[in-house]
C-alpha cells in the first residue's frame, strides 16, 4: 500500500458528460501529480500541484482541470467527455521539496467513456 | 522537453534467468531515474531509483546503472522469479529546482515475463 488513496477505482460515464476524480496524498506530502495510462500514450504527466497552488501543467486537455484543497487532497475534473478519454488517471504524491524525489502512485481511477 | 525511450518492449526470460531492461534520456539536466514496476489492475509501484551522482545502486536482486555520458540507465533483474512478472517503466526528472520538480517523464514500458 503506497499511502496514496484514488476514488473512485471504476467509473463508467456517457459521452459529454462530466467526472471527478479524487486523490489524498500520502501523510506529509505536499505535491500531488495527475497522470494518464492509455495503451497507445502510455503514462502521461498531466499537472502538478505543490500545496494547494498549481506547479507544472502537461499536455492536459482544456477540458480538464484539477486544484489541491487546503487539507492537500486534489480533484481532477474530466468534462464533456469523449470516447478518447477513456483511460486509467493516476494519482502520485511526494514531499515535493527539491531534492527529495520519491513519487508513490495511487491504484488509479479506471474511466470508460461509452 | 524530455523524452525517454524504454528497449526492449517485451521480454521473456526463464525463472532464475537474468533480466536487462534500458532507457536513454534527452535533457541533460534530468537527475533523477526511477523503475517502478506495474501489476496488473495496480498502480506503479517504485522498486528502485538513481541520482545523476551515482553511477549504480544496488537492492538485493535488482540493481540500476546510469551513464550520464551517454545518457542511459538501465535496470537489471538477477535470478528472476515468476513474481517479478509485470510491466516495468522507467522514468527521468529533474528535481535540482525550478517550477516543475518532480514531474516524472516515463518510458513506454517493458512487459517483462518470467517462466517457471
Amino acid at each position: 500500500d503506497s499511502g496514496v488513496t484514488q476514488t473512485p477505482k471504476h467509473l463508467i460515464t456517457a459521452t459529454g458528460q462530466r467526472v471527478t476524480l479524487r486523490c489524498s496524498p500520502r501523510s506529509g506530502d505536499l505535491s500531488v501529480y495527475w497522470y494518464q495510462q492509455s495503451l497507445d500514450q502510455g503514462l502521461q504527466f498531466l499537472i502538478q500541484y505543490y500545496n494547494g497552488e498549481e506547479r507544472a501543467k502537461g499536455n492536459i486537455l482544456e477540458r480538464f482541470s484539477a486544484q489541491q484543497f487546503p487539507d492537500l487532497h486534489s480533484e481532477l475534473n474530466l468534462s464533456s467527455l469523449e470516447l478518447g478519454d477513456s483511460a486509467l488517471y493516476f494519482c502520485a504524491s511526494s514531499v515535493g521539496v527539491q531534492g527529495s524525489t520519491e513519487a508513490f502512485f495511487g491504484q488509479g481511477t479506471r474511466l470508460t467513456v461509452v | 522537453g524530455e523524452n525517454v525511450e524504454q528497449h526492449p518492449s517485451t521480454l521473456s526470460v526463464q525463472e532464475g534467468d537474468s533480466a536487462v531492461i534500458k532507457c536513454t534520456y534527452s535533457d541533460s539536466a534530468s537527475n533523477y531515474f526511477p523503475w517502478y514496476k506495474q501489476e496488473l489492475g495496480k498502480g506503479p509501484q517504485l522498486i528502485i531509483d538513481i541520482r545523476s551522482n551515482v553511477g549504480e545502486k544496488k537492492d538485493q536482486r535488482i540493481a540500476v546503472t546510469l551513464n550520464k555520458t551517454a545518457k542511459h540507465f538501465s535496470l537489471h533483474i538477477t535470478e528472476t522469479q515468476p513474481e517479478d512478472s509485470a510491466v516495468y517503466f522507467c522514468a527521468a526528472s529533474n528535481n535540482a529546482g525550478g517550477t516543475s520538480y518532480g514531474k516524472l517523464t516515463f518510458g513506454q514500458g517493458t512487459i517483462l515475463t518470467v517462466h517457471p
